[in-house]
């Protein structure tokens, strides 16, 4: 059974600052999603990795497969950036059979 | 506009009552899934759904849920009677390709 962690469970930052969020799971995975949940609730997709990197804007997102490892990074953060960030893991061929980490809690203070 | 609407936004019950949650996909989308949130808690997988059946579920979805798509647009989870327990954030997602998109959710709240 895959599980997804992710660190820090909290994150407090200044404007302007990196972020960066990780995530780990414990078994081989097709894809990993990088996830942005909003406090009134809905998901909306950032990424998709199977491997190497992704930029989209200010966010990147990395994927390491041997070490079974993904970052998202955050480039000069900015208040409306807070969010709760999730990763979840695809393990087969069900696109939207996801494992999901805990997420990650996200603060960026002006 | 987003990909997918669910309905309602939020409910109250009492324990023991049905519930019935829809999904609206705005393009033709073939694989629908359902999800939950208990507060605080991970996303939680509970169905697939491809070709008018289920093609894959988890432990939580038992005999108390089911799910159908009546009509060919509406995608609907529905439990039975409903428990404490069952008080969590409902997401409804679809997928085209590698994309997922997640509804905003239905809040149900047992009392």
């Amino acid at each position: 059974k895959n599980e997804v962690e992710q660190s820090p469970q909290n994150l407090t930052a200044q404007e302007g600052e990196f972020i960066t969020i990780n995530c780990s799971y414990s078994v081989g995975i097709s894809a990993l999603h990088w996830l942005q949940q909003h406090p009134g609730g809905g998901i909306v997709s950032l990424f998709m990795l199977s491997s190497g990197k992704k930029k989209h804007g200010r966010l990147i997102a990395t994927i390491n497969i041997q070490e079974k490892h993904s970052s998202l990074h955050i480039t000069a953060s900015h208040p409306r950036d807070s969010a709760v960030y999730i990763c979840a893991s695809r393990g087969g061929t069900s696109y939207g059979k996801l494992t999901f980490g805990q997420g990650t809690i996200l603060t960026v203070h002006p | 506009e987003p990909e997918v609407t669910q309905t309602p936004s939020h409910q109250v019950t009492q324990m023991g009552q049905e519930v019935i949650l829809r999904c609206v996909p705005i393009s033709n989308h073939l694989y629908f899934y359902w999800y939950r949130q208990i507060l605080g808690q991970k996303v939680e997988f509970l169905v697939s759904f491809y070709n008018n059946e289920i093609s894959e579920k988890s432990e939580i979805f038992d005999d108390q849920f089911s799910v159908e798509r009546p009509d060919g647009s509406n995608f609907t989870l529905k439990i039975r009677s409903t428990k404490l327990e069952d008080s969590a954030m409902y997401f409804c997602a679809t997928t085209t390709g590698n994309t997922i998109y997640f509804g905003e959710g239905s809040w149900l709240t047992v009392v």
